[in-house]
């Protein structure tokens, strides 16, 4: 079964305007992490935020917010005042804690998105 | 401080030859993943190790194998490959009990011809 779910291939959005990716994920296990990784074409992934199964808040770094609801089952990334250089492939990822010491993370299949001038 | 640091960049081998990659953590991490990523997909884990040892394996077949050394830089080498071990393969390294945290190397990109 996909643990991890994003539905959005492409996602193309005007400079300056706020988008949101779309993640879902499944897991019975009640402690977990979500991650959200930017990968430029360079390849390498930059982590960009995290939000712990536990956490009463949604987590927020600069530009970048995680809209988590725990019943849902969604962890999307919201990036406001979008810039060119944000065009990249987004990864949304969980690690639960019955993976134990491992650190293994579940990556979900990427969302590519375009920023237009 | 330097961040996890891979070599080489990229690789171009022929089938059923044998590869190594490596790993450098960032400096105080001791636990370090391997991914393969195919080209249009996420990364799939591989391994992870911690002080050495092997403490998670992924669903790859034997000819995929790993070791971590005591500075904590590590090993991945795959062997007899295959054309469909193409791939950017990505290292992570974590700190210490660190839960919330795990960065990732620029990747090493490998074609098999």
């Amino acid at each position: 079964a996909q643990k991890i779910t994003q539905t959005q291939p492409g996602m193309f959005v005007q400079e300056k305007e706020a988008v949101t990716l779309d993640c879902t994920y499944d897991t019975s296990d009640p402690s977990y992490g979500l991650f959200w990784y930017k990968q430029p074409s360079s390849g390498e992934m930059i982590f960009l935020i995290y939000q712990g199964s536990y956490d009463q808040q949604n987590a927020t770094e600069g530009r970048y917010s995680l809209n988590f609801q725990k019943a849902r089952k969604s962890a999307n990334l919201v990036i406001s005042a979008s810039q060119l250089g944000d065009s990249a492939m987004y990864f949304c990822a969980m690690r639960e804690a019955t993976s134990g010491n491992t650190g293994k993370l579940i990556f979900g299949q990427g969302t590519t998105l375009q920023v237009k001038p | 401080d330097a961040g996890v640091t891979q070599s080489p960049t990229h690789l171009i081998k022929t089938r059923g030859q044998q590869v190594t990659l490596r790993c450098s953590p960032i400096s105080g991490h001791k636990s370090v993943s391997w991914y393969q990523q195919v080209l249009g997909q996420g990364p799939q884990f591989i391994f992870q190790y911690y002080e050495k040892e092997e403490r998670g394996r992924g669903n790859f077949p034997d000819r995929f194998s790993a070791r971590q050394f005591p500075n904590y830089s590590s090993e991945l080498n795959v062997n007899a490959l295959l054309l469909g071990d193409s791939a950017l393969y990505l290292c992570a390294s974590s700190p210490e009990g660190s839960f919330s945290e795990q960065f990732f190397g620029p990747g090493t990109r490998l074609t098999v011809l």
